[in-house]
């Protein structure tokens, strides 16, 4: 099977940096995935890690650790628009579909002024 | 370019009511995933097709419920006799599918609401 664990709410303060963890177990591990989801709108593409290291794009960055199960999302100089939920999804040879997502419960991040 | 579209946006079913929920994809996009997100929660894969084959339906929660996409393009989820615990939100994605080791992402539509009264 699989487990995906990430916090389920975090707050932040605009302006500043905010790292949203996301740990996994799976098996034939293809990629890791990060969402953005604002309420009522359909999740949008903002990383993908399959190598360990730092991916940076903008303000926003991840990072993976594949022997460890672990990554993160960091997102830095926060604005209020960055207030919405943010999935970890993993992709793995799940014995089907080899490239179908996992997703986790969902980050959702509150930007206050 | 066109991102995937999906109709109704909405749908209000009476219980034991049939219900088709469309989905456009991406033109070119050989893989079509059919998810399902309840309130405050991830997706959930239902389905998956690359092209016309549906490789994949281990997520479909019960056999009221039936996708196809026959010419390899616009899918159609069904689901038969609808129920309470129907209600939820149907999200379809495309993408590229798979090269080397590569996963491509996947692109998602809006979603149907689907509320069974």
């Amino acid at each position: 099977g699989q487990n995906i664990d990430q916090p389920t709410e975090m707050t932040a303060t605009e302006g500043a940096i905010v790292q949203i963890n996301c740990t996994y177990q799976t098996s034939g591990f293809n990629g890791l995935f990060w969402y953005q989801q604002h309420a009522g709108e359909a999740p949008t593409f903002l990383s993908y890690n399959v190598l360990d290291g730092l991916e940076e794009k903008g303000r926003f960055s991840s990072f993976l650790s594949r022997s460890k199960g672990y990554s993160y999302l960091l997102l830095k100089e926060l604005q209020m628009k960055d207030s919405a939920s943010y999935l970890c999804a993993v992709s793995a040879d799940y014995g089907g579909a080899t490239n179908k997502l996992i997703f986790g419960t969902g980050t959702l991040l509150a930007v206050q002024p | 370019g066109a991102g995937v579209s999906q109709s109704p946006r909405y749908k209000v079913a009476k219980r034991g009511q049939d219900v088709a929920l469309r989905c456009d994809p991406i033109s070119g996009h050989v893989s079509l995933f059919w998810y399902q997100q309840a309130l405050g929660q991830g997706p959930e894969f239902l389905t998956y097709f690359q092209n016309e084959a549906q490789l994949d339906k281990s997520g479909l929660p019960s056999d009221r419920f039936f996708a196809e996409r026959p010419e390899g393009s616009v899918s159609t989820l069904k689901i038969q006799r609808t129920q309470q615990e129907d209600s939820a939100v149907y999200l379809c994605a495309s993408s590229r599918g798979t090269s080397g080791s590569r996963t491509y992402e996947q692109y998602f539509g809006p979603g149907t609401r689907l509320t069974v009264t």
